[in-house]
């Protein structure tokens, strides 16, 4: 059982470099949310998508674009990166669009550099 | 807004030594509530939930009970392990709202 696989786990870019995180969930949940976690802050949500074919911004979404390829997919994408974008970045899924009492899942994360 | 306030870390103790990590909680409605951990190098993973108030969630040893007169859900564990040196965050979820996480809790437990 994989869970919630993201890809990379490790990057460095310059300032200005775009990418683009990947994470796929195969347990067919119908959530996915993005975070990062920064010293001191905890976690804080970027995006999410409460099903296929939507996507809100959550706490922090500036410099940040997202996109529900599938069920199965939610990536992350920086475009113009900067060294306030360097952070271990999070996604989790969980299985209904009814968030209230349904746990979260996590992949391992991907820890970015910026420089 | 909703908000949850864990103690700082770090929480350091001998093995075999009793946990009690502090988390209150400020909401409008009625949350659910959740403790995740995390280990070295990994994503977060649940350790236990409580969905409504005198709920008690357990796992692995671990217990937290939901305490709607106080607003808490602190995590206690009766005789900790080096094992269970981690990273403790405490979450809430109340309707269709997101997860809200604390700034989690650093565990140490020494041999």
């Amino acid at each position: 059982n994989a869970g919630v696989t993201q890809t990379p786990k490790f990057q460095v870019l310059k300032t200005g470099q775009s990418m683009t995180l990947q994470c796929a969930q195969d347990m067919n949940h119908n959530s996915m949310y993005w975070y990062r976690q920064d010293p001191g802050m905890g976690l804080r949500l970027i995006y999410y998508s409460a099903s296929e074919g939507t996507t809100d911004k959550g706490e922090v979404p500036n410099g940040y674009n997202v996109s529900r390829l599938n069920k199965r997919e939610f990536s992350l994408r920086l475009e113009s990166a900067a060294p306030s974008q360097t952070s271990v970045y999070f996604c989790a899924s969980s299985e209904g669009r009814d968030h209230s009492n349904q746990p979260q899942h996590f992949g391992d994360g991907t820890r970015l550099s910026i420089l | 807004g909703d908000s949850v306030t864990q103690m700082e870390g770090p929480v350091t103790l001998s093995e075999e030594a009793f946990l009690t990590i502090n988390c209150t909680y400020t909401a409008t409605g009625y949350p659910s509530l959740f403790w995740y951990v995390q280990y070295p190098g990994e994503g977060l993973q649940l350790l236990l939930k409580a969905t409504k108030a005198d709920d008690k969630g357990s796992n692995k040893g671990f217990e937290a009970t939901y305490r709607k007169e106080t607003t808490s859900f602190h995590l206690e564990k009766g005789s900790v392990q080096v094992s269970d040196s981690a990273v403790y965050f405490c979450a809430l979820r109340w309707g269709f709202q997101k997860l809200v996480f604390g700034t989690g809790t650093r565990l140490l437990v020494s041999p």
